[in-house]
């Protein structure tokens, strides 16, 4: 069955401290994995897509890792800002499928002052 | 450019009622999907349209709800009659033909049945 857990749930960090989100799927065949940024009352918005042979990609204080042999993916936000509370998702899209997109239920994080 | 939009961003009805949600993609975005998240549980795709055609609607849970893209702009979803699991928040999302990965969203409507 494919499916995308990521971890922890929830997350609660002082302003200006470093935080790791973990995703795993399980996802066959993969095409690529995104991670979206949600905030509250918003739709989900881009931060980052990767396709099988990249294991890295960065977007300003966001850097997100791809490991395609262990189905593993991290977000790493550096230097945090009370802006970057919101729920981050990882989402694997399914090879050969147009729009098929397989979401994880994504972790909440706060980012306290 | 204005994005994805979508009307209402909130609704309220009771179970056995009618409801229709209302989608704008981002002007020339042929790609239309339609996702939702129901309380505590992941997003989960719904239906997509090129233009005005459904290439896929198999995430639609069942019949009681339909999708419509006529002249390929807008899009509606009617629920009818709406039940208490319909509760969530609907997205739309719409991407150019030749990047579907490229999807931006809409703030969604939230619907409550009660």
């Amino acid at each position: 069955k494919n499916q995308v857990e990521q971890s922890p749930q929830s997350l609660i960090i002082l302003e200006g401290k470093n935080c790791t989100l973990q995703c795993n799927y399980t996802v066959s065949p993969f095409s690529n994995l995104r991670w979206y940024k949600q905030d509250t009352g918003r739709g989900p918005v881009s931060l980052t897509i990767m396709t099988f042979s990249e294991n890295t990609k960065s977007n300003g204080r966001y850097t997100a890792t791809l490991d395609a042999d262990t189905k593993q993916s991290s977000l790493h936000i550096t230097a945090s800002q009370l802006s970057d509370s919101a729920s981050y998702i990882c989402v694997v899209s399914v090879f050969g499928s147009n729009y098929q997109l397989i979401w994880g239920a994504g972790t909440k994080l706060i980012i306290k002052p | 450019e204005a994005g994805v939009t979508q009307f209402p961003s909130h609704s309220v009805i009771e179970k056995g009622q009618t409801v229709t949600l209302r989608c704008d993609p981002i002007s020339g975005h042929d790609n239309l999907y339609w996702y939702r998240r129901v309380m505590g549980k992941e997003i989960k795709f719904l239906l997509h349209f090129v233009k005005e055609s459904k290439q896929d609607e198999s995430g639609m849970p069942n019949n009681r709800f339909l999708a419509e893209r006529t002249g390929g702009t807008y899009s509606t979803l009617k629920v009818q009659p709406a039940e208490l699991e319909d509760s969530g928040v609907y997205f739309c999302a719409s991407s150019f033909r030749d990047r579907k990965y490229e999807q931006y969203f809409g703030p969604g409507t939230r619907l409550t049945v009660t």
